[in-house]
């Protein structure tokens, strides 16, 4: 069964950076036809894609963090990685990863598996 | 960008049926997957291209697709449904990104 688990730290300040990665196990994140991907949900709100990556390192990104999102990924130790710069306390969130299939070329399906959730909190 | 908009909250009394919309653009032209959201828990997928059910979802879930509104339908609801439901597409229409829906609170008097 495949699992997905965030982790990185709980607090970050303002202006800094937050770093977070998913370990992937039960499965290859080399997997052909899916993408990894990040997904966020401020306290009380909605859903917020993020961007994706696939093994190769082509990424998708939110257009709206775009100049703030960096995702990578590491086939050694099948985990991927989400950098965000510049934070606020707009950031503040549960950060949930993801898998999804890739249909065809550039072209997304569902997202069938989800960690459990990282609550970010953005603050001094 | 795309827009999926959905109707904040939906009330259903237990064995009736509960419909949840979803608007979009000419969203009939595209894939759309819905997932269930249990307070303090992840989203699980539900549906997928517009009618599909994974393995171990009941099958009094169900979906529909037409013109500008994509609709989940939940017959027969029991007090376990109760939960914040959200869309899904894949927009590559201008810049390829994944839109979610607004989300809709599913009250089970």
């Amino acid at each position: 069964q495949l699992q997905l688990q965030e982790s990185g730290p709980g607090l970050v300040k303002p202006s800094e950076t937050l770093s977070l990665t998913c370990t992937v196990s039960g499965g290859s994140i080399s997997s052909s036809h899916y993408f990894w991907g990040w997904i966020r949900q401020p306290p009380g709100k909605g859903l917020e894609w993020i961007g994706i990556i696939y093994f190769s390192g082509s990424t998708y990104y939110n257009p709206s963090l775009k100049s703030r999102v960096t995702i990578s990924v590491d086939t050694s130790t099948n985990q991927f990685s989400l950098k965000l710069t510049s934070v606020t306390a707009a950031d503040t969130a549960v950060y949930y990863c993801a898998r999804q299939y890739e249909v065809e070329l550039a072209t997304m399906g569902e997202l069938d598996y989800w960690g459990q959730g990282t609550l970010v909190t953005v603050s001094s | 960008s795309y827009v999926l908009t959905q109707p904040p909250s939906v009330s259903v009394a237990p064995g009736k049926t509960a419909r949840i919309s979803c608007g979009g653009n000419n969203i009939g032209s595209k894939s759309v997957h819905w997932y269930q959201q249990k307070p303090g828990q992840a989203p699980v997928l539900v549906i997928y291209y517009d009618t599909d059910r994974p393995s171990g979802i009941p099958e009094r879930f169900s979906g529909s697709n037409s013109g500008n509104t994509a609709t989940l339908t939940i017959s027969r609801v029991e007090a376990g449904d109760e939960a914040d439901y959200y869309c899904q597409v894949w927009d590559s229409s201008s810049d390829h990104q994944n839109v979610f829906g607004t989300g809709t609170k599913v009250t089970v008097l």
